[in-house]
């Protein structure tokens, strides 16, 4: 597809469970972004990909977060030992350089953690 | 420590009217600013962006203003239409990170 793809689009999971959360960047964007936005607030930075390498991942609240881009396209999130308040809409986003361009979002996945 | 920040959480505009946004930022380092619009169950849609060497961007009815001084600007909406309903949030970028306003939600009044 033409745009960023998340997948997947709904997951209910239970407290202390792991979950992956996926994203496909648009081809050819070398940036890849991860928020999470709660409710009335904005998205709230989590990770940050230039390439295969995470740039700057000072937004992971803890150690049960973790994010993935092994060959420089698709991310994956995880975590660990989910919490209810790990509940959230989790944004992907990407964009072609990362510095000065507009990013493109994924239409999130929303984790619910009963 | 909140480095975008958008202080009104809501607006409402009348049909046809002018609708202002505004944005204030903390950080100086940031050069790049943009406005992303959001449906609900939707992702953030870019809207419009300026860079900090200006001070004004139009396009269509959509005109942002930087005020580098005051580290604020605002999205101008002008004649505001109820499909611009939805949630506007403020972004600055410096070097790599990207970050986010909280948002204000604006609705067109028919």
């Amino acid at each position: 597809g033409a745009g960023v793809s998340q997948t997947p689009s709904n997951k209910v999971t239970e407290k202390g469970k792991y979950v992956e959360l996926r994203c496909d960047p648009i081809s050819g964007h070398t940036a890849l972004y991860w928020y999470r936005q709660s409710l009335g607030q904005g998205p709230e930075f989590l990770i940050y990909f230039q390439g295969t390498g995470a740039a700057d991942d000072s937004g992971l609240p803890n150690d049960r977060f973790f994010a993935v881009r092994p060959e420089g396209s698709v991310s994956t999130l995880k975590i660990q030992r989910t919490e209810r308040g790990d509940s959230a809409v989790y944004l992907c986003a990407s964009s072609s350089t990362g510095e000065g361009t507009e990013a493109f979002f994924g239409q999130g996945t929303r984790l619910t953690v009963v | 420590d909140q480095q975008v920040k958008q202080n009104s959480p809501s607006l409402s505009v009348q049909e046809g009217r002018i609708s202002i946004l505004n944005c204030d930022y903390t950080n100086s380092m940031f050069d790049y600013f943009l406005w992303y619009k959001k449906y609900p169950a939707e992702g953030p849609t870019f809207l419009i962006s300026i860079s900090s060497i200006k001070d004004k961007n139009e396009d269509g009815r959509f005109t942002v203003f930087l005020n580098k001084s005051a580290k604020h600007l605002s999205l101008h909406i002008v004649p505001s239409q109820p499909g611009d309903s939805a949630v506007y949030f403020c972004a600055a970028t410096g070097a790599n990170n990207l970050f986010f306003g909280t948002g204000t939600r604006l609705t067109v009044i028919p």
